[in-house]
């Protein structure tokens, strides 16, 4: 078992650029979420899906676009990319109480 | 209302030092979720709690969930270098499953 993959590790962005973070999971979990980690802030949730087809927006999804075509992949679009987008990206995966399986995160840096 | 407060937000100690981290609450909890995130890597699942008053040990780590569920805490007797990361208290929002997580408490190990 892999668990959550991530790809890619690092990335510089320019301003006004757009790209997509893949995230996939091999454990059939259901659930699978989008968190950004600032220095000091803790994780904040993007944007989350409950299954395929089905996504919804969490605490800080301006700027951010997901969509879940099949049950493992769980992609993330940056549109317009901003200096304030420059932050650590980690998705997760779960079953629906239980605990999340964090993927080994995206480091991105907008110049 | 979601949030979930951890203190401190630095602790620094002697190796051989014990250490606790706090979580609270100003709702009660229906469960309080606890990770590990080593520096530059990702989030670890370490223990769920459910139960008022639960007490759970994992070796050297000992959690705690209130009487009222409104709070939570690790303690890790006689720390070692291999403790040193950012502890992260997680909550479920009512009726979801996405956990809100707490700003961590950055634990350094002085060897």
């Amino acid at each position: 078992n892999a668990g959550v993959t991530q790809t890619p590790k690092f990335r510089i962005l320019k301003i006004g650029q757009s790209m997509t973070l893949q995230c996939t999971q091999d454990m059939n979990h259901n659930y699978m979420y989008w968190y950004r980690q600032d220095p000091g802030m803790g994780l904040k949730l993007i944007y989350y899906s409950v299954g395929a087809g089905i996504t919804d927006k969490g605490e800080v999804p301006n700027g951010y676009n997901v969509s879940r075509s099949t049950t493992e992949d769980f992609p993330l679009r940056l549109e317009l990319a901003a200096p304030s987008q420059t932050s650590v990206y980690f998705c997760a995966s779960s079953y629906p109480t239980e605990s999340y399986t964090f993927g080994s995160g995206t480091r991105l840096t907008i110049v | 209302g979601q949030q979930v407060m951890q203190i401190p937000q630095y602790q620094h100690v002697q190796e051989g030092e014990d250490f606790t981290t706090y979580c609270n609450s100003s709702t009660t909890l229906s469960n309080i979720q606890w990770y590990k995130q080593r520096p530059g890597g990702h989030p670890v699942f370490l223990i769920q709690l459910v139960k008022s008053g639960e007490v759970k040990k994992q070796k050297r780590l000992t959690f705690q969930f209130g009487e009222a569920k409104k709070n939570s805490s690790l303690h890790i007797t006689a720390t070692q270098t291999t403790d040193v990361g950012t502890y992260f208290c997680a909550r479920s929002g009512a009726g979801s499953y996405q956990l809100t997580f707490g700003k961590g408490t950055k634990l350094s190990v002085i060897p």
